[in-house]
């Protein structure tokens, strides 16, 4: 069974472009997360969606914003790039019912903003 | 809303002693607890989890976690860890009723030292 798959892997930019990253879940699942990781401060959570509807949010600016496909595949974008938004993005995926909050991660985006 | 408290950033233990990485959370209800790994260069993987049911939870590659709800601990165990251990673990947390994200702790560099 094929496990979550992030694209791209790596990936440069400037500030002010734009970025969008793809995520797609384990075969069944439904349910989506997003999460930025940095040194010190750890997965900070961004949205998680289910059947195309976001169903929570984290406290992150407008900048970042998400969508999910009606196969479940999810899109991360983030406008107007900024120098601190240099992270590992990751994307989880969870099989719902059970809504236990097991989650089977990706390998990530390495976002490098220049 | 519910938090995770990793204590130590940093743990280096020499090879084939044990270890002890703590773990501390709040929440307001019953939770759902993990302990996740992650490797260099890859994303974060599933070592155990408490759902319910017996405090002492075993997992993969020799770990165990103990849940102890009045002092609102999850602290993850190895008696005896090897080289390949070395890793950054992250102790999540999930409230258990309705649709709730994970909350992830900032997480703890194990260092094996030969």
């Amino acid at each position: 069974k094929a496990g979550v798959t992030q694209t791209p892997r790596y990936l440069i930019k400037t500030r002010g472009q734009q970025v969008t990253l793809s995520c797609s879940p384990i075969s069944g699942h439904r349910s989506v997360s997003w999460y930025q990781q940095t040194p010190g401060q750890g997965l900070q959570f961004l949205f998680e969606y289910f059947s195309e509807t976001q169903r929570n949010k984290g406290n992150f600016p407008g900048r970042f914003s998400g969508r999910q496909f009606s196969n479940s595949r999810s899109e991360m974008n983030v406008s107007t790039l900024e120098l601190g938004d240099s992270a590992l993005y990751l994307c989880a995926s969870s099989l719902e019912p059970p809504n236990t909050g097991e989650l089977f991660f990706g390998e990530g985006s390495r976002l490098t903003v220049l | 809303a519910q938090s995770v408290t990793q204590l130590d950033s940093q743990v280096p233990v020499f090879e084939e002693a044990p270890v002890e990485l703590r773990c501390n959370y709040s929440s307001s209800v019953s939770v759902y607890l993990f302990w996740y790994v992650q490797y260099p260069n890859q994303g974060l993987q599933l070592l155990l989890k408490y759902l319910s049911g017996s405090t002492l939870v075993k997992g993969i590659n020799g770990f165990e976690a103990e849940f102890n709800k009045s002092q609102t601990s999850f602290h993850l165990r190895k008696p005896s860890v090897h080289i390949s251990d070395t890793a950054e673990y992250f102790c999540a947390v999930r409230d258990s009723g309705g649709y709730q994200k994970v909350t992830f702790g900032i997480g703890t560099k194990l260092q094996v030292i030969p």
